[in-house]
């Protein structure tokens, strides 16, 4: 079974609009993290946003916010007043384990996502 | 912040030769370094995990004997594409952690595309 889920393979979001972009995970461990990473055409991985599994609040970034819902084992990504510079790949990804541990990420397929004027 | 340093960014390499992309974390120690690879509009891909001073832990599916990885200090992992063939065309990218400041986010050199005629 795929550890992240991205359904969206491309949205379109009008400039200045918020756009959210879906995530799903599946784990049994109780700790894990959950990460957003930006890749522009240059393949760059820019990272956005974290979030823990044992963080409360869902965490923010500037113009990017993370919609964690843990008994859903969902972590979308809301980006607010898109930019023309937002258009890019975007990739949900997933740690297992202690965040003492040293794991490597997982990924989703990710979105494109295209900001139109 | 912390910066993983990939070279070169782009080789173009003729079948059968090897080619050497070098991946240095700057201003951190890293003794694990993970390398992923990236097929056009898919997802990445963990190749291997590098360990400083043992042996890299290889996914299944990729072959130990073709992509050598070394890792002989604590800011320095290779990964050496052996007898390269068209197949092996592909974006490979290196990332690491800061593990002494138990940082979360997993930094990511700037890749490395390869083209193998």
């Amino acid at each position: 079974a795929q550890k992240i889920t991205q359904t969206q393979p491309g949205m379109f979001v009008q400039e200045k609009e918020a756009v959210t972009l879906d995530c799903t995970y599946d784990t049994s461990d109780p700790s894990y993290g959950l990460f957003w990473y930006k890749q522009p055409s240059s393949g760059e991985m820019i990272f956005l946003i974290y979030q823990g599994s044992y963080d409360q609040q869902n965490a923010t970034e500037g113009r990017y916010s993370l919609n964690f819902q843990k008994a859903r084992k969902s972590a979308n990504l809301v980006i607010s007043a898109s930019q023309l510079g937002d258009s890019a790949m975007y990739f949900c990804a997933m740690r297992e384990g202690r965040r003492e541990g040293n794991t490597p990420l997982v990924f989703g397929k990710g979105t494109r996502l295209s900001v139109i004027a | 912040g912390a910066v993983v340093s990939q070279h070169p960014s782009r080789v173009i390499c003729k079948s059968g030769t090897s080619v050497k992309i070098e991946c240095r974390s700057l201003d951190f120690q890293a003794t694990t370094m993970f390398w992923y690879r990236q097929f056009p509009k898919q997802s990445l891909m963990l190749m291997a995990t590098s360990n400083e001073g043992s042996k890299a832990t290889y996914e299944q599916g990729v072959e130990k004997d073709k992509f050598l990885i070394n890792h002989a200090s604590l800011t320095l992992s290779t990964l050496t594409v052996t007898s390269a063939h068209p197949e092996d065309s592909s974006f490979y990218i290196c990332s690491a952690r800061d593990q002494v400041l138990a940082r979360e986010k997993l930094f990511f050199g700037s890749g490395t595309q390869l083209s193998v005629l």
